[in-house]
């Protein structure tokens, strides 16, 4: 069975600085892997989406890396902001079981101090 | 711009009372799935469908909830009778699978969510 990790569940940085976000999945066989964001009260926004054939996605500020074979993601965070603290979650799609469900992990809460 | 609403946003219950909870995924997309979050479990499939055929409802406590898409701009989502234990955020999710098998599956865009308590 899928089981998404996500290291650490709550992170404090100070404005400026560069962050990594760590999610690991112990089934290597996914279809592809997604990074979302939830603001408190709200529902999720994606943000970058990678193929299995993909080791990494950009979007602005934004860059997420895929190690399949090792079961890893990391979301890359360049000049944090403010407005960038939020839960950062990331999810796999399988390839069996319930096929195209996403599989979520529990989390990373960010928040970036001014 | 296109986004899939959910409606009501909020909803409280007593127990024992009939919850519907509805979804309207972006037009065009054909797949549509329900999740629930809560703070202990956080966020779990419930049910997902595809041309509005079910595809798996595993995650979902069949004695007590359904989960139905009667045209392709609708699906629901029902709990009868409701329970204290079934007080978490719903979210429905919807995308494009232009395949038939689970290569074809892309990128899902989320509702609000439905926040819901059952005292």
């Amino acid at each position: 069975k899928q089981e998404v990790t996500q290291i650490p569940a709550a992170l404090s940085v100070p404005e400026g600085e560069n962050l990594v976000l760590n999610c690991s999945f112990t089934d290597s066989a996914i279809y592809n892997l997604q990074w979302f964001r939830q603001d408190p009260g709200k529902g999720l926004t994606s943000l970058l989406l990678i193929q299995s054939s993909q080791r990494e996605q950009t979007s602005g500020r934004l860059n997420a890396s895929l190690d399949k074979s090792s079961g890893r993601s990391t979301l890359y965070i360049a000049a944090s902001q403010p407005g960038d603290s939020a839960t950062y979650l990331c999810a796999v799609t399988g390839y069996g079981g319930s096929q195209g469900n996403l599989i979520f992990g529990k989390g990373t809460k960010l928040s970036v101090k001014p | 711009d296109a986004r899939v609403t959910q409606t009501p946003r909020d909803k409280v219950t007593e127990m024992g009372q009939e919850v519907t909870m509805r979804c309207q995924p972006i037009l065009g997309h054909n797949t549509v799935f329900w999740y629930r979050q809560t703070m202990m479990q956080g966020l779990e499939l419930l049910a997902y469908f595809r041309n509005r055929a079910p595809l798996d409802d595993s995650g979902m406590p069949k004695d007590r909830f359904s989960a139905e898409m009667p045209d392709a701009t609708l699906a629901t989502l029902k709990i009868q009778p409701s329970e204290p234990r079934d007080s978490a955020v719903y979210f429905c999710a919807s995308g494009l699978s232009l395949g038939t098998t689970y290569y074809s599956y892309n990128e899902q865009f989320f509702g609000p969510g439905t926040r819901l308590t059952v005292l």
